[in-house]
């Protein structure tokens, strides 16, 4: 079944706010994943949060993770244009031998 | 720093043709994954390969095979390909997992099945 739902689908503001995104799972995972996708290339990796912990943050980015609700939010702040993209959370579950589960993904747009 | 190496970049089939996509891993790292992204559609796990043994599947048709090879470098290869098939067929590669690996993933191929 597919995991990593994500809302919303799509997402548009302006430079300089914040933008939020979720995902929800559906099964026990080892870790959650966070990755972007500029159009039609390939997916770079954001951050990664383990099943253990509970927020993280990279530079702009800040990830939380709740296992009891199996959701996980994404917050970029002070958005800029070329963080326009799609952002896909996945996740490895556990039993796996690390293979990840891709969410639908969020397509953000940050206007200038 | 060497990325995931992905060959070719674009290809275009006629239907029922075979293709063969190749994937060279980050040096050093021994697992390789594939996944097939559809038009407007999420990365979907096909197969992975640790240390040239399959690891895991996941959604790949029975059309289509992969293998890794001595030198870690993997091919999928796709036989009666069909329009459905179009999509962006991505490698990655980590070192072999343990809590917490990250993968790499490569620039992809592009397959148009005509």
């Amino acid at each position: 079944s597919q995991q990593g739902e994500e809302d919303p689908q799509a997402l548009s503001i302006q430079e300089g706010e914040n933008a939020t995104m979720n995902c929800s799972y559906k099964t026990s995972i080892n870790n959650l994943q966070w990755y972007r996708q500029n159009s039609g290339r390939g997916l770079v990796h954001l951050i990664l949060i383990r099943s253990n912990e509970r927020e993280k943050h990279s530079g702009r980015l800040r990830v939380t993770l709740d296992t009891s609700k199996k959701s996980s939010s994404l917050l970029i702040t002070a958005s800029r244009a070329a963080d326009t993209a799609s952002y896909f959370c996945a996740t490895n579950p556990r039993g796996s031998q690390g293979n990840l589960i891709f969410g639908k993904g969020t397509k953000l747009s940050v206007k200038p | 720093a060497a990325g995931v190496i992905q060959s070719p970049r674009h290809l275009i089939k006629e239907k029922r043709e075979t293709a063969t996509l190749k994937c060279y891993p980050i040096p050093r790292h021994d697992t390789v994954y594939w996944y097939q992204q559809g038009p407007g559609q999420d990365p979907q796990f096909l197969i992975s390969f640790y240390e040239k043994m399959q690891s895991d599947k996941g959604s790949i048709p029975d059309r289509f095979s992969a293998q890794q090879f001595s030198d870690y470098h993997s091919e999928l290869n796709m036989s009666s390909l069909e329009l459905g098939d179009s999509a962006l067929y991505f490698c990655a590669s980590s070192l072999r997992i343990t809590l917490g690996t990250v993968a790499f993933f490569g620039q992809g191929t592009r397959l148009t099945v005509v």
